[in-house]
């Protein structure tokens, strides 16, 4: 079974400033995808990025950017120029890419919960 | 953009009773997943239908049970409730099929078990 791990059960940033949230996964699995997901307060759900593990490129958006190492199994988010609506939780996830049907769950990590300061 | 909706945001429930949560994918997604997020938690995977059919299922208790109705739309349905159930419930929706279209998560629904 895959797992995910977040070693930073908080974060904090300075405004404007560049923050790394790690996040590592164990996986026998050679193709699959990772993502980012980010929970606010309001608690929904918004996906921030998302990489497939047969691409070599690092996914960006914005001023999200991600350091995918496949053979460390190692997927971390940048954040660029922190703004205080970054401020929320974060975690990463993990879903198999050749899953039939329905069978493509998230696997989630513990998540880290980001603060911004102003 | 339609997202996926669910009914309803906050339930209040006491011990031993029954609940039932909806949920409504985005219009021509096929595939529906149940996620349980307690306190301070990560969610849960709980049960996933693809095209009306049961397809894989997490740590769903006995009591939880669930289905996926004609029109897409899925329930979940909780008896014998239990303080331990108080969580966000989360429905997401996606086009399956070894694509790599991401599941787009409801609202969530808040139970709360009194």
């Amino acid at each position: 079974a895959q797992t995910v791990t977040q070693s930073q059960p908080e974060m904090s940033v300075q405004e404007a400033e560049t923050v790394t949230l790690s996040c590592t996964y164990d996986t026998s699995e050679s193709d699959y995808y990772l993502f980012w997901y980010k929970q606010p307060p309001s608690r929904q759900m918004i996906l921030v990025i998302r990489q497939e593990a047969y691409k070599q490129q690092n996914a960006t958006e914005n001023r999200f950017s991600v350091n995918f190492q496949k053979a460390a199994k190692s997927f971390s988010l940048k954040i660029s120029d922190s703004q205080l609506g970054d401020a929320a939780m974060y975690f990463c996830a993990y879903r198999s890419l050749h899953g039939v049907g329905g069978s493509e769950k998230l696997v989630f990590g513990k998540g880290t919960k980001l603060t911004v300061n102003p | 953009a339609a997202g996926v909706i669910q009914s309803p945001r906050h339930l209040i429930k006491e011990k031993r009773e029954t609940a039932t949560l909806k949920c409504y994918p985005i219009p021509r997604h096929d595939t529906v997943y149940w996620y349980q997020q307690g306190p301070g938690q990560d969610p849960q995977f709980l049960i996933s239908f693809y095209e009306k059919m049961q397809s894989d299922k997490g740590s769903i208790p006995d009591r939880f049970s669930a289905q996926q109705f004609s029109d897409y739309h899925s329930e979940l349905n909780m008896s014998s409730l239990e303080l331990g159930d108080s969580a966000l419930y989360f429905c997401a929706s996606s086009l399956s099929g070894g694509t790599n279209q991401p599941q787009h998560f409801g609202d969530g629904t808040r139970l709360s078990i009194l």
